[in-house]
């Protein structure tokens, strides 16, 4: 049965500093791997969606990468923002799961000013 | 802006109440989800409806319904609750449910506390 971790539960730093998350899976039997990010009040939205055949994915500042046979991706924030502050979650499509992403618990992240 | 809303944002109600959350995505498409999100645990899949079909039900007790009249509009009935059933209820949609290609868009969810 896949499961998701994510360390550490939360992270803060100062404004301008690079970062990386980490998202760890057992199963490396994925159609793909996802980054969500969670606002106070808000819902979820799609980051970064990476394909099993990929290696990264990258958008404005942020940069996600996938090694499948180790079950690591990183989510790379590059010159962070207070405006970065939130809830980041990864999320994978498992071969077995019948389409249902599995979900690791989120690392919360504060950008001090 | 998400193209997917619900309502109500916040609700508090006894364990003896019926209510009903409700949800609708303006984005045309053929799938929809119902989560639960507890503090510091990872999202938990509750049911998905494909083309208005329930596809999954992942064994939610039956004091939690699912209604889903069209692929815009899906509904959780709630009667009889537990307060370790207060939680956050995020709704979710996607082009269809067994896609690999496509990412689900996620409403604000509904804060739900059971007195």
């Amino acid at each position: 049965k896949q499961e998701v971790t994510q360390i550490p539960a939360a992270l803060s730093v100062p404004e301008g500093e690079n970062l990386v998350l980490n998202c760890s899976f057992t199963d490396s039997a994925i159609y793909n791997l996802q980054w969500f990010r969670q606002d106070p009040g808000k819902g979820l939205t799609s980051l970064l969606l990476i394909q099993s055949s990929q290696r990264e994915q990258t958008s404005g500042r942020l940069n996600a990468s996938l090694d499948k046979s180790s079950g690591r991706s990183t989510l790379y924030i590059a010159a962070s923002q207070p405006g970065d502050s939130a809830t980041y979650l990864c999320a994978v499509l498992t071969m077995d799961s019948n389409y249902q992403l599995i979900w690791g618990a989120g690392t919360k992240l504060i950008i001090k000013p | 802006e998400t193209g997917v809303t619900q309502t109500p944002r916040h609700l508090v109600m006894g364990m003896t109440n019926k209510k009903s959350l409700k949800c609708e995505q303006h984005l045309g498409h053929n799938a929809m989800y119902w989560y639960k999100q507890s503090a510091k645990k990872p999202l938990e899949l509750m049911f998905v409806y494909n083309f208005k079909e329930q596809t999954e039900n992942n064994s939610v007790p039956s004091r939690f319904s699912p209604e889903c009249p069209n692929s815009s509009h899906l509904f959780l009935h709630l009667h009889t609750l537990q307060p370790e059933d207060s939680a956050l209820y995020l709704c979710a949609s996607s082009a269809t449910a067994r896609t690999i290609q496509e990412t689900q868009y996620f409403g604000p969810g509904t804060r739900l506390l059971v007195l």
